[in-house]
């Protein structure tokens, strides 16, 4: 089965450099969302999409920014980064479920992340 | 404010000694709480979801269960490739979709 594609899978930058992250979800996949991972700390819920407008937001920097395109595929990108930027960064995606009565609730799949050092 | 806390930190159990994780919740109404399991360097690989008290899911050698203020996560007879951090995760009334995720159980198996 087709899973989230992350690219690149690692990605070296110095300080007040820019990057960008793509995430293509598992097809038919109508939400996306982004989590940062520091080294062992659980994953942290940044920005989502549904349908390619934000839903939700997170813990996301004003540095960093991102969108989700026609095609559903979504880029993280980050300026100004920081040595502290320096994480995995997952990529998840979901298709929005109502289950009947209750609230919707959707499983999220993750990617294989995007390994960012900042120097 | 939500909160998820997982226990123990850590596991260290011997190949076939069977044993459970803890994940305790506090969230304005569950609509889902979610098992993963992450390989290091990895990104988390789902496992279950539970959405009601009382609920119970099985694959292989795990089986989850839910009550209104916490998860197991039973592991039966483990075996090495089990080894992993088993990560707990909610999702909330207030609206949003994003998982908020406990800290985490890394289990070692030993042969």
């Amino acid at each position: 089965a087709a899973g989230v594609i992350q690219s690149p899978r690692h990605l070296i930058k110095e300080k007040r450099e820019t990057a960008t992250l793509k995430c293509y979800p598992i097809p038919r996949h109508d939400t996306v969302y982004w989590y940062q991972q520091g080294p062992g700390q659980d994953p942290q819920f940044l920005i989502s999409f549904y349908e390619k407008m934000q839903s939700d937001k997170g813990s996301i920097p004003d540095r960093f920014s991102a969108q989700q395109f026609s095609d559903y595929h979504s880029e993280l990108n980050m300026s100004s980064l920081e040595l502290g930027d320096s994480a995995l960064y997952f990529c998840a995606s979901s298709l929005y479920r109502r289950l009947a009565g209750l609230s919707s609730y959707n499983e999220q799949f993750f990617g294989p992340g995007t390994r960012l050092t900042v120097l | 404010e939500d909160q998820v806390t997982q226990s123990p930190e850590a596991l260290r159990l011997q190949e076939g000694e069977s044993s459970s994780l803890n994940c305790s919740y506090t969230v304005s109404g569950l609509r889902g709480l979610f098992w993963y399991r992450q390989d290091p360097g990895k990104g988390p690989e789902f496992l279950f979801t539970l959405y009601s008290a009382g609920e119970e899911k099985e694959k292989e050698r795990l089986k989850a269960t839910l009550t209104k203020k916490e998860s197991f996560l039973h592991i039966t007879a483990p075996k090495p490739e089990d080894s992993a951090t088993y990560l707990c995760a909610v999702q909330g009334q207030t609206g949003a979709n994003n998982l908020f995720f406990g800290t985490g159980t890394r289990l070692t198996v030993i042969p």
